[in-house]
């Protein structure tokens, strides 16, 4: 079946440095979606992607459909202590019915 | 706060017995969906339900049920509980019944089997 594969799977960053992280599928997307989870709640979307090399920010965040669309990337510029969660890439499966969630990056941010 | 109400936060029950889990999605949302969370298996969408209608299926198990009411809210019930069925339970809402639309979720339900 279709996979998303994150990496990494954790991150331990100081407060106000840059953060990378992708995500690669098996398959051809036609939508990417990002979406954070903070500890102890449920999943909330960050940014949508709808077009190969589309570029979308969010605040401090920016989000990247690949051209090759099988994969995404999310940057969050200067980090802060709320920006502490896991950060899930997600994708239609392949009849659109459903969304198929990547495991995650989990970030961390040292004190 | 997404607006998407879950009950109850936490169940703790034994092997073998059977829960129900209770979601009232946003007002106006029209679909429901579920999911299980768990530490090796990340997000896995078990059902969706659109209008009162399951609309979509993942990985649900025969032992697992759900059901949307006419009020549309939804109730996952989960029967002959195994140790491994511990995890957080999700539910999301949407307007429309496309799985791509932003999903609300909730704060989720924490089962534990023991």
């Amino acid at each position: 079946g279709q996979q998303l594969n994150q990496s990494p799977q954790s991150m331990f960053i100081q407060e106000g440095e840059d953060v990378s992280m992708n995500c690669t599928s098996s398959s051809i997307f036609n939508t990417w979606l990002w979406y954070k989870q903070d500890p102890g709640e449920g999943p909330v979307l960050l940014i949508a992607l709808y077009k190969a090399g589309e570029l979308t920010s969010n605040g401090r965040l920016t989000a990247q459909f690949g051209i090759t669309r099988k994969d995404s990337f999310l940057n969050i510029s200067a980090s802060i202590p709320s920006d502490v969660g896991i950060y899930f890439c997600a994708g239609p499966g392949n009849r659109d019915d459903k969304i198929i969630f990547g495991k995650g990056t989990r970030l961390h941010i040292l004190p | 706060d997404s607006g998407v109400t879950q009950t109850p936060k936490h169940l703790i029950t034994a092997t073998g017995q059977r829960v129900t889990l209770r979601c009232s999605p946003r007002s106006g949302d029209l679909s429901v969906y579920w999911y299980q969370q768990s530490l090796d298996q990340g997000l896995q969408f078990l059902i969706q339900y659109y209008n009162g209608e399951e609309r979509a299926k993942g990985n649900i198990l025969e032992r697992f049920s759900a059901q949307q009411f006419p009020d549309l809210h939804s109730e996952l019930n989960l029967s002959s509980l195994e140790l491994g069925d511990s995890a957080l339970y999700f539910c999301a809402s949407t307007f429309g019944g496309r799985a791509t639309d932003t999903q609300y979720f909730g704060p989720g339900t924490r089962l534990t089997v023991l």
